[in-house]
């Protein structure tokens, strides 16, 4: 199975920019999406294809990447971003996702 | 808008099975492929399976094979999940989430059910 790498925790000053990373055992493509999970919540799409934004999602957030190496930027971070962030894989059987980034703010 | 609508919170005993529902709402159930994806209590996500409503055709992540059985109902656009022979390792979320089938990614999800295999 592919495996997703992704850095467990960070944390940042509102106002700031940040970037999460997710690192993929094989390459994926641009298979490549990110998620927002808050407490008790289901994970909300962000950024679909390594890069497309989702409908209604701020444009503070931007996805890139291809191949193994993927990022997912917030700039600016607002305090309603603390929240886990995963990856998912689509290219590769069977569908994977990173073990998630832990955002909270300073 | 596009709706799941996920089953209650369950507490199963050990060994027991559990059937676990999600009805959709909004879209065109049989034209869209359903998936199932467990998170474990502080763990990441894990994809189950899927099911094409629209013939029954069913894919499984091979770890759960035999784990799971997934089904639909056509006339009430709900998909269900049974678990099998419990253990402490299925207490878990399990969500639905309807799939992109370009993309692969998933747009919407149910809310989510919780399972407690507990004696």
């Amino acid at each position: 199975d592919t495996v997703l790498t992704q850095s467990p925790a960070l944390a940042v000053s509102p106002g700031e920019r940040v970037t999460i990373s997710c690192r993929a055992s094989e390459s994926v493509s641009t298979g490549m999406h990110w998620y927002q999970q808050k407490p008790g919540q289901q994970p909300k799409l962000l950024i679909y294809g390594a890069s497309n934004l989702e409908s209604g999602v701020p444009a503070r957030f931007s996805g890139s990447g291809s191949g193994t190496d993927f990022t997912l930027t917030i700039d600016p971070v607002e305090a309603d971003d603390t929240a886990t962030y995963f990856c998912q894989q689509s290219w590769n059987d069977p569908y994977t996702f990173g073990a998630g980034t832990k955002l909270e703010l300073k | 808008q596009v709706q799941l609508q996920q089953s209650g919170t369950e507490l199963v005993k050990p060994a027991s099975s559990v059937k676990i529902s999600c009805k959709a709402s909004g879209y065109t159930f049989t034209s869209n492929y359903m998936h199932w994806i467990r998170q474990q209590p502080g763990n990441g996500l894990e994809w189950i399976g899927w099911i094409y409503p629209g013939n029954g055709n069913t894919k499984y992540n091979q770890k759960f094979d035999g784990k799971a059985t997934l089904t639909a109902d056509k006339s009430s656009s709900t998909a269900y999940m049974q678990l099998s022979s419990l253990t402490s390792e299925d207490s878990a979320v399990y969500f639905c989430a309807r799939v992109d089938v370009y993309y692969g990614f998933f747009d919407y999800w149910g809310q989510g059910v919780m399972v407690t295999v507990s004696s």
